[in-house]
């Protein structure tokens, strides 16, 4: 069985400052690691994954996660936010097969003040 | 590029009511995938084709089926709607190239389905 914990429900930073979102996974396979964004009453994002190879992945809009095995870890990352980050941000796990669901962490709200 | 189409993207309907929600993934996307999301919740898997065959089930009321079609396009039917099938309803889709499935799901844009 697969599971995603997001560490902090909601997450408050200063305009300027480091964004860190926390994600620890549970799996008996390999895992694939991606981090998704959904702004107010829209769809789902995708920010970034984790298949294979290289542990740190950079996605779009400066966000970038490291894959860190021994921790079971797939933290979420931006040096300096911008006042646009702020939205809920979802950690999901899965596996190589085709037709596997999704499965979505509990969700982080991240606010952006100036 | 193209995205996943959903429709229609917003639906009301009563309590006892039926519903059918459409999805039509991404061309050449053969993997078809439904989630349900309520007010302030994640994301729940429902139900997932692969080849129009069902792959993998979740959550998914009785009251719910679904199908993919040749065309690989999707619907989600739901009858004897309650109030608490109201939610945001998901598709996502993802390709298998050469026989290998990295499993990267790209949503749809979602229905938002409200029960009265």
């Amino acid at each position: 069985a697969q599971s995603v914990t997001q560490l902090g429900s909601h997450v408050s930073v200063s305009e300027g400052a480091l964004v860190l979102l926390r994600c620890n996974y549970s799996s008996s396979v390999p895992p694939y690691l991606f981090w998704y964004v959904q702004y107010p009453n829209q769809g789902l994002q995708l920010l970034l994954k984790y298949t294979t190879g290289a542990t740190l992945v950079k996605g779009i809009n400066g966000f970038e996660a490291e894959f860190k095995k021994s921790e079971t870890s797939f933290h979420l990352t931006k040096p300096s936010a911008h006042m646009s980050d702020a939205a809920e941000y979802f950690c999901a796990v899965t596996f190589n097969q085709a037709g596997t669901a999704l499965i979505f962490g509990k969700g982080t709200t991240l606010s952006v003040s100036s | 590029a193209a995205g996943v189409i959903q429709s229609p993207r917003h639906l009301i309907k009563e309590k006892r009511e039926t519903a059918t929600l459409k999805c039509y993934p991404i061309p050449r996307h053969d993997t078809v995938y439904w989630y349900q999301q309520g007010p302030g919740q994640d994301p729940q898997f429902l139900i997932s084709f692969y080849e129009k065959m069902q792959s993998d089930k979740g959550s998914i009321p009785d009251r719910f089926s679904a199908q993919q079609f040749s065309d690989y396009h999707s619907e989600l039917n739901m009858s004897s709607l309650e109030l608490g099938d109201s939610a945001l309803y998901f598709c996502a889709s993802s390709p298998t190239t050469s026989g290998v499935s990295y499993n990267e799901q790209f949503f749809g844009p979602g229905t938002r389905l409200t029960v009265l």
